[in-house]
């Protein structure tokens, strides 16, 4: 079973749309929860950490249910910049594990 | 701001070549990691390293790979004998501590012909 578990999309969205991206984790262990985006062909770049709460950074609100190993990633308003992979990222010990992330494109 | 750098951007290098790739972590991170992702597929956990040590690796990380951290403020990945699934973009990431988010680097791109 994989660690991480993500829809690998794609997904294309209109500008001004909202747009969900879901994730399981296998490990009811995992300590820390985190999205990161990808542009093609760069680093992943830490968006958002991800808390039982749910937390919020402008249009982006993440949310974990550790009792269904479940998180969410929200994103309201979308903008052509968001145009990315969204990598939903792990923590378990030592090791970040990574989902294969979604692909988002949002069209004009 | 602080930031992961890595070196070099690109190597090309033949098949059965040793390669050193290089990383600065962000210095006050005491975490470091190298991850591979191979093109079209997902990033893939190589090593994590804490004081001084290889705290955890992968399956993927054998007698092949090595790791040092040489001095206060590089950490480097050695690959001996490359073979051609080498291939890929190599990240160097550093975390302040063991919970909180890693920062990656912009990557090695390797290419092993």
């Amino acid at each position: 079973r994989k660690e991480v578990e993500q829809d690998p999309g794609p997904f294309n969205v209109p500008e001004g749309a909202t747009v969900a991206f879901n994730c399981t984790y296998s490990n009811s262990a995992s300590q820390s929860f985190f999205w990161y985006r990808q542009d093609c062909r760069k680093e992943p770049k830490l968006l958002m950490s991800v808390y039982s709460s749910g937390n919020e950074d402008g249009r982006f609100t993440a949310q974990l249910n550790r009792a269904s190993q479940y998180i969410s990633l929200l994103i309201r308003d979308s903008k052509l910049s968001d145009s990315a992979t969204y990598l939903c990222v792990v923590r378990t010990g030592n090791q970040f594990y990574f989902g294969t992330g979604t692909s988002l494109t949002v069209i004009p | 701001e602080p930031e992961v750098t890595q070196t070099p951007s690109h190597q090309v290098t033949q098949m059965g070549q040793e390669v050193i790739l290089r990383c600065v972590p962000i210095s006050n991170h005491l975490y470091f990691y190298w991850y591979r992702q191979i093109l079209g597929q997902k990033v893939e956990f190589l090593v994590s390293f804490y004081n001084n040590e290889i705290s955890e690796k992968s399956e993927i990380f054998d007698d092949q790979f090595s790791v040092e951290r040489p001095d206060g403020s590089n950490f480097t990945l050695k690959i001996r004998s490359t073979k051609l699934e080498d291939s890929a973009m190599y990240f160097c990431a550093s975390s302040e501590e063991q919970s909180t988010e890693a920062f990656f680097g912009q990557g090695t791109r390797l290419t092993v012909v």
